[in-house]
């Protein structure tokens, strides 16, 4: 099975930082990413699909790259409504892994 | 729009039994492979299973295999996740998750559906 290591598993940050997440597989996955944004009581919302590519309708603040084994998803001006953890989920092969999930919290 | 809805879940001693259901619509429910995903309370995201647009193959991780069954009826937009010999380290949230065509990354969520396991 993939591992996916994701971190930092939490991180404080003010309205306005640039923030970066990283995943890292245990194993190449192409291009096969996604990051997703879950808040409390809810479902998770997906971002960035094919590791780079921004969901229609999500904030072009959000941004994601890499490929093969090293992922970063980056918010570039963090905003109240993106305090939240946010997950990345291996797509390359069965069984799908996600990332441990990094808690953006507000400094 | 695609909606997923999720239903069956509740409160069940250890070793119990549970049928999860997801009732699809918004899209061709045949086309498309589909996912369980849990959350435990307090925790993380994990993949429980998998299974094709047809229903000729599934998948599962390790934790759940003899366990749990996923299938589909695509006559009726269901998808269902059969939990048999449910443990406490079960009690979590299961998500009902459309897998989209290309990229094949999960892109829509039901609202979830708890599952406690306990005496």
């Amino acid at each position: 099975d993939i591992q996916m290591t994701q971190s930092p598993s939490s991180l404080s940050a003010s309205v306005g930082d640039r923030v970066t997440i990283t995943c890292r597989a245990s194993q190449g996955i192409r291009n096969d990413l996604a990051w997703y944004q879950q808040k409390p009581g809810k479902a998770p919302k997906r971002l960035i699909y094919s590791a780079s590519n921004l969901q229609s309708g999500v904030p072009s603040r959000f941004s994601g790259s890499g490929s093969g084994t090293e992922f970063t998803l980056t918010i570039s001006s963090l905003q109240p409504e993106d305090f939240a953890t946010y997950y990345c989920l291996q797509h390359n092969s069965d069984p799908r892994t996600f990332g441990q999930g990094t808690k953006v919290e507000i400094k | 729009e695609v909606q997923l809805l999720e239903s069956g879940g509740g409160l069940i001693q250890p070793g119990g039994s549970l049928r999860l259901s997801c009732v699809a619509s918004g899209f061709t429910f045949s086309n498309f492979a589909m996912n369980w995903v849990r959350q435990a309370p307090g925790k993380g995201l994990e993949w429980v299973s998998g299974v094709s647009n047809s229903g000729g193959k599934t998948c599962y991780v390790d934790s759940v295999k003899g366990r749990f069954t996923i299938s589909r009826d695509n006559s009726k937009y269901m998808l269902y996740l059969q939990m048999n010999s449910l443990r406490a380290e079960d009690t979590a949230v299961y998500y009902c998750a459309k897998v989209g065509w290309d990229p094949q990354d999960i892109d829509n969520w039901g609202q979830g559906t708890l599952v406690t396991v306990s005496s």
